[in-house]
């Protein structure tokens, strides 16, 4: 499975943007790029994916790089609710449907 | 729409009993994920079922097996206990293999071995 990198830690302020970075440099042409996010007791949920382009949902906005060996996960306006675990996880066609999560980035949101 | 379900909340078992942990799929779900989460770390995953049939595997040994009912509800077994099982235990559900939309989880299963 590529593996991704990511920051083991960020703080923000809340109703600031987070930048979340995750480097990919191993990224094949099938995998897709995916986020969760773990709030704390519970499971992971969706945040956002993309196999290319950038991409925006009701959540976050995913940025990626040209060369695809890297993406930033975009929380336009952090609040109190969207401390968390990050995730990024790339996601192979050909290994199936399975999500391959490394240590994801702890987020911390500053009233 | 009920979302995925999970039970028990919480398990405590001793070294070398056997455990069975269960999992509701979110409506219209076919595919059922289960992932092992230890303390600090991200998920890791063990293996999927796919309409009732076992369809990739992570590495756990053969004392994780699983099944998947035709309503799409899933179970877990872990026999033979050991102290490093002890662990959150999650299922995931999604709604169609091929087309690798986003997975739901259920809140987990905290099993401690003593």
């Amino acid at each position: 499975d590529a593996k991704t990198t990511q920051p083991n830690s960020m703080e923000s302020n809340e109703e600031e943007p987070v930048h979340l970075p995750c480097n990919h440099s191993t990224i094949s042409g099938t995998d897709y790029i995916h986020w969760y996010r773990q709030l704390p007791s519970q499971g992971p949920e969706y945040v956002i994916h993309g196999l290319t382009s950038n991409v925006n949902n009701r959540m976050a906005s995913l940025a990626i790089a040209e060369d695809r060996k890297s993406s930033t996960l975009i929380l336009h306006r952090a609040t109190l609710r969207d401390a968390a675990v990050y995730y990024c996880i790339l996601m192979d066609r050909a290994a199936g449907n399975k999500l391959t999560f490394g240590g994801g980035t702890r987020v911390l949101v500053k009233p | 729409e009920t979302g995925v379900t999970q039970s028990p909340t919480h398990l405590i078992k001793t070294r070398g009993q056997q455990v069975t942990l269960r999992c509701s799929s979110q409506s219209g779900h076919n595919t059922v994920s289960w992932y092992q989460q230890a303390l600090g770390q991200g998920p890791q995953f063990i293996f999927q079922y796919y309409r009732e049939e076992e369809n990739g595997r992570g590495n756990f040994p053969p004392r994780f097996s699983g099944l998947q009912f035709p309503n799409y509800s899933s179970e877990l077994n872990v026999n033979a206990l050991e102290l490093d099982d002890s662990a959150l235990y999650l299922c995931a559900s999604s709604s169609d293999f091929l087309s690798y939309n986003e997975q739901f989880f259920g809140p987990g299963t905290r099993l401690t071995v003593l």
